[in-house]
């Protein structure tokens, strides 16, 4: 079974510039979560995503946002970057809710986002 | 004060070694408590997760929980050099989703 897919691999954009970052699913998860993974500051919550709605969102400023597709995958999109915004942007996804306690997240093997 | 803190220093031990890891948490609405291992250039891969109190065994692995002392451990008996990864705690409020992680560990477990 194919795991969480991300692309691009690598990213290098210039400050000013608009990045747009991709995720794919496993088959069958209907939540998708994006985290950014930042030199000194660890795994930090981006965005949750779940059957197309937003429904969790980290402590970031607005230029952070996304979108999920009615196939599930999803989009990070990052407006007016700034250099502290280069780091290794992590998606994952799980199943929905539901009247599970706790689901899973598998996370993809990422973006590495580079801003000049 | 961050909601979760992990000394983030480097680790190296020898092969056949217990590797003791820990983190602390101020956020008394965390559940689920887990343990990540992410390998060079790879995701985070989920290693442990526990709910209550008390030790979790899985083969070399064993996830503590004190809920009481807000503290949570990692420990890898018998450590083999393809142990040597970044280990990153993490928990969660149930219902919110919300992965909140520590800054993680480099292990290097020397043959």
């Amino acid at each position: 079974e194919a795991g969480v897919t991300q692309s691009p691999t690598h990213l290098i954009k210039t400050r000013g510039q608009q990045a747009t970052l991709r995720c794919s699913p496993i088959s069958g998860h209907t939540s998708v979560y994006w985290y950014q993974q930042a030199l000194g500051l660890g795994l930090q919550f981006l965005l949750w995503y779940d059957e197309g709605e937003e429904r969790n969102r980290g402590n970031f400023p607005p230029r952070f946002s996304g979108r999920q597709f009615p196939n599930y995958s999803s989009e990070l999109n990052v407006n007016a970057l700034e250099l502290e915004d280069s780091a290794l942007y992590l998606c994952a996804s799980s199943f929905g809710q539901g009247d599970r306690p706790y689901n899973e997240q598998f996370f993809g093997p990422g973006t590495r986002l580079t801003v000049l | 004060q961050k909601e979760v803190e992990q000394d983030p220093g480097p680790l190296s031990v020898p092969e056949g070694a217990i590797v003791s890891l820990n983190c602390t948490y101020s956020n008394s609405a965390f559940q689920y408590f887990m343990w990540y291992r992410q390998y060079s250039r790879k995701g985070p891969e989920l290693l442990m997760y526990t709910y209550s109190s008390g030790n979790k065994e899985d083969g070399r692995f064993t996830a503590q929980v004190d809920k009481s002392s807000k503290y949570i451990s990692l420990f890898i008996r018998d450590s083999q050099p393809s142990d040597s990864a970044t280990y990153l705690c993490a928990m969660i409020i149930y219902g919110n989703n919300r992965l909140a992680f520590g800054k993680g560990n480099q292990v290097v477990v020397i043959p």
